[in-house]
C-alpha cells in the first residue's frame, strides 16, 4: 500500500524551455503532496507543500513562478520548471500523504525521483 | 530553529556487524520521527515512530524514540552489503498538515 508514482524518471531539456513532472499516488487519495529537490550528496529540501484543491504553500527562496504546482486531484500533483536553466539540474521527489482529523493515516511515502538535468 | 542532527555522517564496517545510528531533534510541535533508506533514488519508508520507548521492528532493522531527551536510534544488526545506503532521519513537525525537516543522513557502508 501507499504507492506513489513519479514521471519522468529522467528528463534532458535545453535552457529556456519547461518541464512537467508528475506524481500520483496509486492506491490511496492524498490529501496533501510535498515537492523536494535534492542535491548531490545532501539531505532533501523542502520546496512546497500542495493541499488538493488549493495554491500550493512554497518555501523561503522557492520561485513560486519558476516552479508551478498543480495539485487538480486526490491522486495528482505536477511540478513544472519553467525556462529551465542548468543552476535548476537537480533530484526532484514527491511525496504523497493522507492526513485524517490532523493525523497522519497513510502514506508519507516518497515518488521514484525524476533526474533532471538542462543543457 | 527547528533542526534535525544525525550521527555519524558516515560508517563503514563489515559484514556481520551490527551498527547503531543515531538522530537527535529539536522541533517545535513534534508529532513523528521517521526513518527512511535511500539508496540511488528516492527514500523508501523504513520506521514512523510516535510514542516514546516502544520498538519497532522489521527484520534485521528496529528504532526506538526517546521523547524525554529527543533522540531516536536505528539499529542494524548482522549488516549486510544491501544495508549499504544513506540512511535518513526526519521529524514531522508543525501544524495538522506540517512538512518533514530532514537530517543530513547517516552513509553507511558494509563491506565483505
Amino acid at each position: 500500500g501507499a504507492v506513489v508514482s513519479q514521471h519522468p524518471s529522467w528528463v534532458i531539456c535545453k535552457s529556456g524551455t519547461s518541464v512537467k513532472i508528475e506524481c500520483r499516488s496509486l492506491d490511496f487519495q492524498a490529501t496533501t503532496m510535498f515537492w523536494y529537490r535534492q542535491f548531490p550528496k545532501q539531505s532533501l529540501m523542502l520546496m512546497a507543500t500542495s493541499n488538493e484543491g488549493s495554491k500550493a504553500t512554497y518555501e523561503q527562496g522557492v520561485e513560486k513562478d519558476k516552479f508551478l504546482i498543480n495539485h487538480a486531484s486526490l491522486t495528482l500533483s505536477t511540478l513544472t520548471v519553467t525556462s529551465a536553466h542548468p543552476e535548476d539540474s537537480s533530484f526532484y521527489i514527491c511525496s504523497a500523504s493522507l492526513f485524517l482529523q490532523g493525523a497522519l493515516s497513510y502514506g508519507y511515502t516518497f515518488g521514484s525521483g525524476t533526474r533532471l538535468t538542462v543543457v | 530553529e527547528d533542526k534535525v542532527v544525525q550521527s555519524p555522517l558516515s560508517l563503514v564496517v563489515h559484514e556481520g556487524d551490527t551498527v547503531t545510528l543515531n538522530c537527535s531533534y529539536e522541533v517545535t510541535n513534534f508529532r513523528s520521527l521517521l526513518w527512511y533508506k535511500q539508496e540511488k533514488k528516492a527514500p523508501t519508508f523504513l520506521f514512523m515512530l510516535t510514542s516514546s520507548g516502544i520498538e519497532k521492528k522489521s527484520g534485521r532493522l528496529s528504532s526506538i524514540l526517546d521523547k524525554k531527551e529527543l533522540f531516536s536510534i536505528l539499529n542494524i544488526t548482522a549488516t549486510q552489503t544491501g544495508d549499504s545506503a544513506i540512511y535518513l532521519c526526519a521529524v514531522w513537525h508543525g501544524g495538522s498538515q506540517g512538512n518533514l525537516i530532514f537530517g543530513k543522513g547517516t552513509k553507511l557502508s558494509v563491506k565483505p
